[in-house]
């Protein structure tokens, strides 16, 4: 079975312009997390969504990062305009709820790297 | 103070050793704990859940101590594939987990 999908893994862009990034969840899993991680605050919950509808987008950084689940099987992640601190890997990750705390468990795509420059 | 606190290392060990790695976290009412684990410019995969009797994974074993709010992870008998960094991450009654900064292992031959 895929895994979770991200595209592009890698992005480079300068300073105001707009980024997009692509997440395509396992198949069946009915949650979808987004993260980002950097050297120096680590891995960070930006947003999640259960069953299309964003449930927590506390973590969102600020009004530059939008993120989107137009169906079950694609969201978007976009920051518009980029700044070179937003450089960092943005995961994507999903999960099934069957109501299994210890078992239920996050799979993670293989990241974009993103730097803006 | 962080969520998940672990000491981020490096812990560099020689093969055939057993090495423990540390994690406390700051909420009480957190539901379940797991370990993950990151290879250098990799993402997180689950390494094993941890329960609240402990439990064991081959060489990996995993402790829970809800009174002190300490998790722990031992590996034996170290392997070269063992190096990456552990993540301890906690889960609220919520869907999203909280991650440690990591810990990075490199298993010397």
């Amino acid at each position: 079975d895929a895994g979770v999908i991200q595209s592009p893994r890698h992005e480079v862009t300068e300073m105001g312009q707009e980024v997009t990034l692509r997440c395509k969840p396992i198949s069946g899993h009915d949650y979808l997390f987004w993260y980002r991680q950097t050297m120096m605050r680590g891995l960070e919950l930006l947003i999640y969504f259960n069953n299309n509808v964003p449930i927590d987008d506390s973590g969102m950084p600020e009004d530059r990062f939008s993120a989107k689940m137009p169906n079950a099987s694609f969201s978007t992640l976009k920051i518009q305009p980029s700044e070179p601190r937003d450089s960092a890997v943005y995961f994507c990750a999903s999960s099934l709820d069957r109501g299994q705390l210890y078992t239920d468990t996050q799979y993670f795509g293989p990241g974009t790297r993103l730097t803006v420059l | 103070r962080k969520e998940v606190e672990q000491d981020p290392g490096p812990f560099n060990v020689p093969e055939g050793a057993t090495v423990a790695f540390n994690c406390t976290y700051s909420n009480s009412a957190s539901q379940s704990f797991f370990w993950y684990r990151q290879d250098c410019r990799k993402e997180p995969k689950l390494l094993m859940s941890v329960y609240s009797s402990g439990n064991e994974d081959g060489r990996f074993t995993a402790q829970l101590n809800r009174a002190s709010q300490y998790i722990s992870l031992l590996i034996r008998d170290s392997k070269l594939s063992d190096s990456a960094t552990y993540l301890c991450v906690v889960r609220g009654s919520a869907r999203q987990l909280t991650f440690g900064s990591g810990t990075q292992l490199t298993v010397l031959p």
